[in-house]
């Protein structure tokens, strides 16, 4: 299975700051067909369930605010918050997919918090 | 807009079979490029998906690892729905339960999720 490992945990930082949140695949996330990285990132406040912001390591879903961009390749992966607003404050995950077979995982999640 | 709502019980024996349903409103199962999942989130197991259904000229369903031999994700196309069906479960199971509908290898809408605790 493959594993997938952020960092930091958590992470507290000021409004108007840059936070980067990092993720680390053991296995390349490469999909040789459409040459995309199947990762994605997502924001979960609590008591809600999790908001796609990021798909294909670095496309932005609909509707998500521009200052927050994705990127990176193969294994390692970087999500980018490019001026913290207190909205902000939340967890944040990434996920691959892998096949065969096909298989969802999800990272540990980083704390953020202003 | 696509909008997904889980049902069922908030509380399960263990040994017995856990059973929720999702009903979609504002897409189908025969949208192109969609798919149909469940996901759990537990403190100890963090986000885990569990399974999925989708339809491309046939049905076909995948598994976790974890859960393959007790899960059984199946789809009422009449109704627009879709359950998860988990056998012989233990307090392990104990989590919060979403659907969700997979687009381009990620989850791009969710239901608010139900809790379930299995506990005697």
């Amino acid at each position: 299975d493959i594993v997938l490992t952020q960092s930091p945990d958590s992470l507290a930082l000021s409004l108007g700051e840059r936070a980067t949140i990092n993720c680390k695949s053991s296995q390349s996330l490469l999909y040789g067909s459409n040459n995309k990285n199947l990762l994605a990132w997502y924001q979960q406040k609590p008591g809600r369930p999790p908001k796609l912001l990021i798909y294909w390591a670095s496309t932005r879903e609909s509707g998500v605010p521009d200052r927050f961009s994705g990127s990176g390749s193969g294994t390692d992966f970087t999500l980018t918050i490019s001026s913290l607003q207190v909205e902000d404050v939340a967890v944040y995950y990434c996920q691959q997919y892998f096949n065969p077979p096909p298989e969802f995982s999800f990272g540990q999640g980083t704390k953020l918090e202003i | 807009q696509v909008q997904l709502q889980e049902s069922g019980p908030g509380l399960v024996k263990p040994s017995q079979t856990l059973s929720l349903t999702c009903a979609i409103s504002g897409d189908n199962f025969f949208t192109t490029g969609t798919a149909w999942n469940w996901i759990r989130q537990s403190p100890s197991r963090g986000l885990e998906w569990l399974g999925r259904t989708y339809y491309r000229s046939g049905w076909y369903y995948d598994y976790a690892t974890s859960v393959r031999g007790r899960a059984t994700v199946n789809e009422d196309t009449s109704k627009n729905q879709f359950s998860l069906h988990l056998k012989s479960v233990t307090p392990e199971d104990t989590a919060i339960y979403y659907c969700s509908r997979g687009r381009a290898s990620a989850f791009d809408s969710w239901g608010q999720g139900i809790l379930v605790t299995v506990s005697s």
